[in-house]
């Protein structure tokens, strides 16, 4: 089975701070790896998602991801937060074959003070 | 672009009642879920579906049950609701169980109450 791990229940930064929120999976099989938002009131979107290839994917928001695979993470980074990005971040992993249930982590809640 | 539409946003009900909670996607997707999300827990798999009259268990189905009788549709019935479901609850939908590389995209999400 699948399992995700973020450490950050609450990460509070001052506006055009750097960020970074924690992720770290767990998987006997191969994963694709996503970073969802909520924003208030609002259903999850995705934010980022690493398949293959290069191992640092972008955001259109600023927002990057790297996988590691030997340290089985996938740290969320934004150089200058905005008070814009506050908001939930959850990390999520599916199976690249068979069934493709996401499993997600316990939510990051991002706090961006002015 | 894709929409995943959950007919309530807020929903009160009593202790005992039955409880359906309906979402509707517009994109031909296969895939359909239910989630619950809980502070501190993130979000939990209830149950899925990959196909019309199909359904599978996920993490928690222990107090629900779904009905999934149109490929745009899937509902989640709490059969004899309690206080402790209630939580926020978010369909999800993804492309096919082949396409797993596809992101899920979800509705907004039902707030229920149970007093």
């Amino acid at each position: 089975a699948q399992s995700v791990t973020q450490l950050d229940s609450q990460v509070p930064v001052f506006e055009e701070a750097p960020v970074e929120l924690r992720c770290n999976y767990s998987s006997s099989v191969s994963v694709y790896l996503f970073w969802y938002v909520q924003y208030p009131n609002q259903g999850l979107q995705l934010l980022l998602k690493y398949l293959s290839g290069s191992t640092l994917v972008e955001s259109i928001n600023g927002f990057e991801a790297e996988f590691n695979k030997s340290q089985t993470s996938f740290h969320l980074r934004k150089p200058s937060v905005h008070i814009s990005d506050t908001a939930e971040y959850f990390c999520a992993v599916t199976r690249q074959t068979g069934a493709n249930n996401l499993f997600f982590g316990t939510g990051t809640r991002l706090t961006v003070i002015p | 672009d894709v929409k995943v539409t959950q007919s309530s946003r807020y929903l009160v009900k009593r202790t005992g009642e039955k409880v359906f909670l309906e979402c509707v996607q517009d994109m031909d997707h296969e895939n359909m879920f239910w989630y619950r999300q809980d502070p501190g827990l993130g979000l939990r798999l209830i149950y899925f579906s990959y196909d019309v009259k199909m359904k599978e268990k996920g993490d928690i189905p222990e107090g629900y049950s779904v009905s999934r009788e149109k490929k745009e549709r899937f509902s989640l019935i709490l059969e004899s609701a309690s206080t402790n479901q209630t939580s926020m609850y978010l369909c999800a939908s993804s492309l096919s169980r082949i396409r797993v590389n596809t992101e899920a995209f979800f509705g907004q999400g039902t707030r229920l109450t149970v007093v």
